[in-house]
């Protein structure tokens, strides 16, 4: 069974980086056709999708944040990273992060999500 | 990117059925067969509830059944339970190789 689990840190101050990182068990990041991504979700609020990347390495960004979002593989540790620069209160959300389906809309497994707070 | 329309509220009673409607534009729920919904309870993680407009993963009842229309997709479902009460969002690949989600519905089950 495929797991995901998101860990970093809960506080971050304003204008500094966020970096989060999601742990896969139970399955390999860097084999089959899927993309790894995160989705946010600020306390009472919608999802907005982040962005994923594919088990390749190829990116792709939710056009709003994709001046600061960078998101990387590490198949050595079966990880992948998020990383949100120059973060404001607005920011501040739960963290998700999924595995979906190439050539699908099938997304399938989720972390339980982390809390991030953006505050001084 | 502007989030997908949805109804912020939704309401029926248990055994009957109900629909969440989600409208976007030809460049992301009429342009592509890529339509998703999600089930999501108070604190919990969203869960795949229909993928690629109608699709059922393994392990969904069957009350539940998506459908598309030009730029608007939906999400039905039927023979109302108390536990299917829950937010719902719609999610969907856009022209711009990214995805975007509905604003969300809440389902009451009276």
């Amino acid at each position: 069974q495929l797991q995901l689990q998101e860990s970093g840190p809960g506080l971050v101050k304003p204008s500094e980086t966020l970096s989060l990182t999601c742990t896969v068990s139970g399955g390999s990041i860097s084999s089959g056709s899927y993309y790894w991504g995160w989705i946010r979700q600020p306390p009472g609020k919608g999802l907005e999708w982040i962005g994923n990347i594919y088990y390749s390495g190829s990116t792709f960004y939710n056009p709003s944040l994709k001046s600061r979002v960078t998101i990387s593989l590490d198949t050595s540790k079966n990880q992948f990273s998020l990383k949100l620069s120059s973060v404001t209160a607005a920011d501040t959300a739960v963290y998700y992060c999924a595995r979906r389906s190439g050539g699908s809309s099938y997304r399938d497994y989720w972390g339980q999500g982390t809390l991030v707070t953006v505050s001084s | 990117q502007s989030a997908l329309t949805q109804p912020a509220s939704v309401s029926g009673s248990p055994g009957q059925s109900i629909t969440i409607s989600c409208t976007g534009t030809s460049s992301d729920v009429g342009g592509y067969n890529y339509v998703s919904w999600y089930q999501q309870h108070p604190d919990k993680a969203p869960k795949l509830m229909i993928y690629d407009v109608s699709k059922r993963p393994s392990g969904v009842s069957n009350r539940f059944s998506g459908s598309k229309s030009g730029n608007t997709a939906s999400l039905t479902i039927s023979g109302l339970q108390a536990e299917d009460g829950a937010d719902y969002y719609c999610n969907s690949y856009t022209s711009s190789s990214s995805w975007v989600f509905g604003g969300g519905t809440k389902l009451t089950v009276l």
